[in-house]
């Protein structure tokens, strides 16, 4: 079983919908939380980082973290077709002092006009 | 922009020849990753440097890959007698204001035939 799990999608919406991606996790020592946004064939780009558990919000962007049931969240509100790319959640361990990320294996959004 | 850039965008190589990708962060930053990607998966960890030491390097870092960071600016990840396995996205990311926080160059795509 893979430490992050995250539904590969597609996940198809019409414009303007509220879009909610998921990641489950399992280690427990998890504390830094992130998503990142790719495009095909592209770099990942980093669009919301949570310390902790908690809720952050950044425009259209709002993560959720519930540590008590190894859960994370995004919610993308008002979508927009420019926001059709690849989401992947990642998250490093607080006793890693490498801070590498371990990642979700993506979810695939497109946002139909 | 990242602040990371990496040569070649794009490598095909033949089975057995040896291929070299660099990443040139903008500005020296402390700590820097590499990262493989295939298709339809997140990326995963190979190794990272602080400065120009090699802290840690993933069991995926067989002894055919060697990654170099002289004075802790550019680095340099070598892969000799390549196998079509070793088909991905190599990504070079590095860390941000929150050392937690990890952003990521545009990647190469190796192609091994």
């Amino acid at each position: 079983q893979k430490e992050v799990e995250q539904d590969p999608g597609p996940l198809s919406v019409p414009e303007g919908a509220i879009v909610s991606l998921n990641c489950t996790y399992s280690n427990s020592a998890f504390q830094y939380f992130m998503w990142y946004r790719q495009y095909s064939r592209k770099g990942p780009e980093l669009l919301m980082y949570t310390y902790s558990s908690g809720n952050k919000e950044d425009g259209r962007f709002t993560a959720q973290v519930d540590k008590s049931s190894k859960y994370i969240s995004l919610f993308i509100r008002d979508s927009q077709p420019s926001d059709s790319a690849t989401y992947l959640c990642a998250m490093s361990d607080w006793m890693d002092s490498s801070y590498k990320l371990i990642f979700g294996s993506g979810t695939r959004l497109l946002v139909r006009p | 922009d990242t602040g990371v850039s990496q040569n070649p965008r794009h490598k095909i190589t033949k089975r057995g020849q040896n291929v070299t990708f660099r990443c040139d962060p903008i500005s020296e930053h402390n700590r820097l990753y590499w990262y493989r990607q295939t298709l339809g998966q997140g990326p995963e960890f190979l190794t990272y440097f602080q400065n120009e030491a090699q802290l840690e390097k993933s069991r995926l870092l067989s002894d055919r890959f060697s990654a170099e960071r002289p004075k802790g600016s550019f680095s340099t990840l070598e892969i000799q007698r390549t196998e079509q396995g070793d088909s991905a996205m190599y990504l070079c990311a590095h860390s941000g204001r929150l050392t937690e926080t990890q952003y990521f160059g545009p990647g190469t795509r190796l192609l091994v035939l």
